[in-house]
């Protein structure tokens, strides 16, 4: 069993505003990492640290953290945004990583 | 530009051992920087973490499959390996090559994926 937990699944009007949540005992320690993964590709990297994005992902994509729990947000959404997203952290021993279950977001 | 390769057979019998590796080309795998992982997705779930190793041979596993993995690195090569023993129907997944960033928490270049079926 994943030591972070997702919301299975969230939909979202195009352009409007939609936020994935992570809850985890481990993200009072560790910050999450953000992954988008469409069908038939490899994840790819959107977030990280809180709020940095690597080069080339859109400012849309936007990292946060609170207390046990990291957030993704995704400011008018696309439909290319339509995807599977993942967060990322350590389990609670901070040597081993762990994903969670994943939220699919439908972009309507 | 960074790539990372894996390979291997695509068909692993039960009770069998499953080996990949994976070949790193534009950078070098000795770059102290990084871990190198394999994280695994079986069909239409979620992504498992499985194990990363840095350069200098020094290993991080999964609790939940240590006794089975073995990931090694070959510096001479920019190779890791991934060697994954008793397979059944559940080691049955899509397995993925990437680079880990030592300080942050971050996979951030990724293989394509090779997709290992265990079945007789």
């Amino acid at each position: 069993s994943s030591e972070v937990t997702q919301d299975p699944a969230v939909s979202v009007a195009l352009g409007q505003t939609v936020r994935i949540t992570c809850q985890g005992d481990s993200l009072r320690r560790f910050y999450a990492s953000w992954y988008q993964q469409k069908p038939g590709q490899a994840p790819v990297l959107v977030s990280y640290n809180k709020n940095k994005r690597p080069s080339g992902i859109p400012d849309r994509f936007s990292g946060s953290s609170s207390e046990n729990t990291a957030s993704l947000t995704i400011t008018g959404a696309q439909a290319e945004d339509e995807a599977d997203y993942y967060c990322e952290s350590r389990d609670s021993s901070g040597n081993h990583y762990v994903f969670g279950s994943g939220t699919t977001v439908s972009v309507l | 530009q960074l790539q990372l390769q894996e390979a291997g057979p695509g068909l692993v019998k039960p009770s069998e051992t499953l080996s990949l590796t994976c070949t790193v080309s534009g950078g070098s795998i000795s770059n102290s920087n990084y871990y190198w992982g394999w994280i695994r997705q079986p069909p239409g779930k979620g992504l498992e973490w499985i194990g990363s190793v840095y350069y200098s041979g020094s290993t991080y596993y999964n609790p939940s499959l240590k006794s089975r993995i073995t990931i090694l690195v070959d510096t001479s090569k920019n190779q890791f390996s991934l060697k994954l023993t008793s397979v059944t129907a559940a080691d049955t997944a899509v397995y993925y090559c990437a680079r880990q960033f030592v300080v942050e928490n971050l996979f951030d270049f990724w293989g394509q994926g090779t997709l290992v079926t265990v079945s007789s």
